[in-house]
């Protein structure tokens, strides 16, 4: 079935960069938006991409290759409130939406 | 204050008895969605409407029904609850287009089913 894949716990210290992978294998794409959770808060929008680059958004980015089927998302000068879950979620031309399981980001002091 | 509201928040019932979660946007939005999250499985999406009287299935439609007849509302309807059903449930709206692509989601609903 469709799926995306992303690594499912990942660790840096404060101030650092971190880049969370993503990996899709749907046809149909559309695009992939990036999304944080706290611990037992809703979901929020970080980033979207429909085309091939870099989109980049403060210390968040976002990256695109469609070839192949991959993106990522770049957290720069990591921060203790950063630490929560990170989804991709890929976006059909139909509207439907096909989330990853989710990378929890731990940040250390 | 632009948001999405779900009632209720938290909800204990028993197979079998008839449900409704509903859910409220307030910015006017023409799509509105419903998930379910588990540990280890992330968000699935159940339903989306893409404007009133227009629903289609997500990746898990089984077990539930939707209706969209007012723009602003898109209530999620358990006609006969099972545990398999319990899951903390978001409901999500966002414009239309694809140039719009940012979903405010709600701030949940954890459902317990015994």
């Amino acid at each position: 079935g469709q799926s995306l894949e992303q690594p499912s716990e990942v660790t840096a210290v404060e101030g650092a960069i971190v880049q969370i992978n993503c990996t899709y294998q749907t046809s149909g794409f559309y695009g992939l938006s990036w999304y944080q959770q706290h611990d037992g808060g809703a979901p929020t929008f970080l980033s979207y991409n429909a085309l091939d680059g870099l989109e980049e958004t403060g210390r968040f980015s976002s990256f695109l290759s469609r070839s192949d089927s991959y993106g990522y998302l770049l957290l720069q000068e990591l921060q203790m409130k950063d630490s929560a879950s990170y989804f991709c979620a890929e976006i059909s031309g139909t509207y439907k939406y096909i989330f990853g399981t989710g990378t929890r980001l731990k940040v250390l002091a | 204050e632009a948001q999405v509201t779900q009632n209720p928040r938290y909800l204990i019932t028993v197979t079998g008895k008839k449900l409704t979660v509903t859910c409220s946007q307030n910015m006017n939005h023409e799509y509105m969605s419903w998930y379910r999250q588990d540990p280890g499985l992330g968000l699935r999406q159940i339903y989306y409407s893409m404007n009133v009287e227009v629903t289609d299935k997500g990746d898990v439609p089984e077990g539930y029904k939707v209706s969209r007849k007012e723009k602003r509302n898109f209530p999620l309807i358990l006609e006969s609850p099972s545990p398999n059903q319990t899951s903390l449930y978001f409901c999500a709206s966002k414009t239309s287009g694809h140039e719009r692509y940012e979903q405010y989601f709600g701030p949940g609903t954890r459902l317990t089913v015994t």
